[in-house]
C-alpha cells in the first residue's frame, strides 16, 4: 500500500529565516506529486505540482520554490521567509498516468512566520 | 488558481438530516471529486465523478454532476455527527493533472 510522510507537524520561524519542508511517498512510482497552501478558514491554493523527476509546474508566482531530486520526493523551500508565508501546507501525490485519479494527502504543516 | 467555489460557505444541521453542498467551476474538465478535512487535518477523498457521469453514489453520498450548468452537488444522507467537517470540491480544469480546490463549505452536524 502507498504511504505519504511530511514533515515537520508544525514550524515556527522568524521572518528572513530559510524554509524546507520535506515530503515523501512510498509504495508507488512515478507519482503525481503537488503542494498546497491554505490559509486560515480558506481554501487550498495550489503553489507547485509535478508529474516527473525534475518537472516543476508553478501555479502563483511567490516567494517558495519547489524541487523533486527523486521520483518520490517533494521538497518545498524558500530563501527568505515573509509573515505571508505562514498557513498549513498539504503535500499531496495521485497516481501518474491517469487523469481519473483521486489525490492522497499527507497531514500537513502548519507554519508561522514571526 | 481556485477552480471551485463551494456553496453554502457553512452549513449547520440536526444528526439524521441530509446535508447539500454545491460547487461551481468555471473550465471544463475531465473529472469533479470532493474531498472532507477535519480540522488541522489533511484531505480525504470521499468521490470522484467523471465529465461523462451524471450521478454516482458511495454509501451515503451521492454526487450530480451538470457540465452544461459546470456545477456538482454533493448529498450526505442520515448525517451524523462525525460528519462534521469541511468539505471541498476539486477539478482538474481540463489538465487532468493539477486540482484545484474551492474554497469549501463548513458543515456542522449537531446531535
Amino acid at each position: 500500500s502507498q504511504t505519504i510522510h511530511q514533515w515537520p507537524a508544525t514550524l515556527v520561524q522568524p521572518v528572513g529565516s530559510p524554509l524546507s519542508l520535506e515530503c515523501t511517498v512510498e509504495g508507488t512510482s512515478n507519482p503525481n506529486l503537488y503542494w498546497y497552501r491554505q490559509a486560515a478558514g480558506r481554501g487550498l491554493q495550489l503553489l507547485f505540482y509535478s508529474v516527473g523527476i525534475g518537472q516543476i509546474s508553478s501555479e502563483v508566482p511567490q516567494n517558495l520554490s519547489a524541487s523533486r531530486p527523486q521520483d518520490r520526493q517533494f521538497i518545498l523551500s524558500s530563501k527568505k521567509l515573509l509573515l505571508s508565508d505562514s498557513g498549513f501546507y498539504l503535500c499531496a501525490w495521485s497516481f501518474g498516468g491517469t487523469i481519473y485519479t483521486e489525490a492522497f494527502f499527507g497531514q500537513g504543516t502548519r507554519l508561522t512566520v514571526v | 488558481s481556485q477552480q471551485g467555489e463551494e456553496d453554502p460557505q457553512a452549513l449547520s444541521i440536526q444528526e439524521g438530516e441530509n446535508a447539500t453542498m454545491n460547487c461551481s467551476y468555471k473550465t471544463s474538465i475531465n473529472n469533479l471529486q470532493w474531498y472532507r478535512q477535519n480540522s488541522g487535518r489533511g484531505l480525504v477523498h470521499l468521490i470522484l465523478i467523471r465529465s461523462n457521469e451524471r450521478e454516482k453514489h458511495s454509501g451515503r453520498l451521492r454526487v450530480t454532476l451538470d457540465t452544461s450548468k459546470k456545477s456538482s452537488s454533493l448529498l450526505i444522507t442520515a448525517s451524523r455527527a462525525a460528519d462534521t467537517a469541511s468539505y471541498f470540491c476539486a477539478t482538474d480544469g481540463g489538465s487532468g493533472y493539477a486540482l484545484n480546490f474551492g474554497k469549501g463549505t463548513s458543515l456542522l452536524v449537531t446531535p
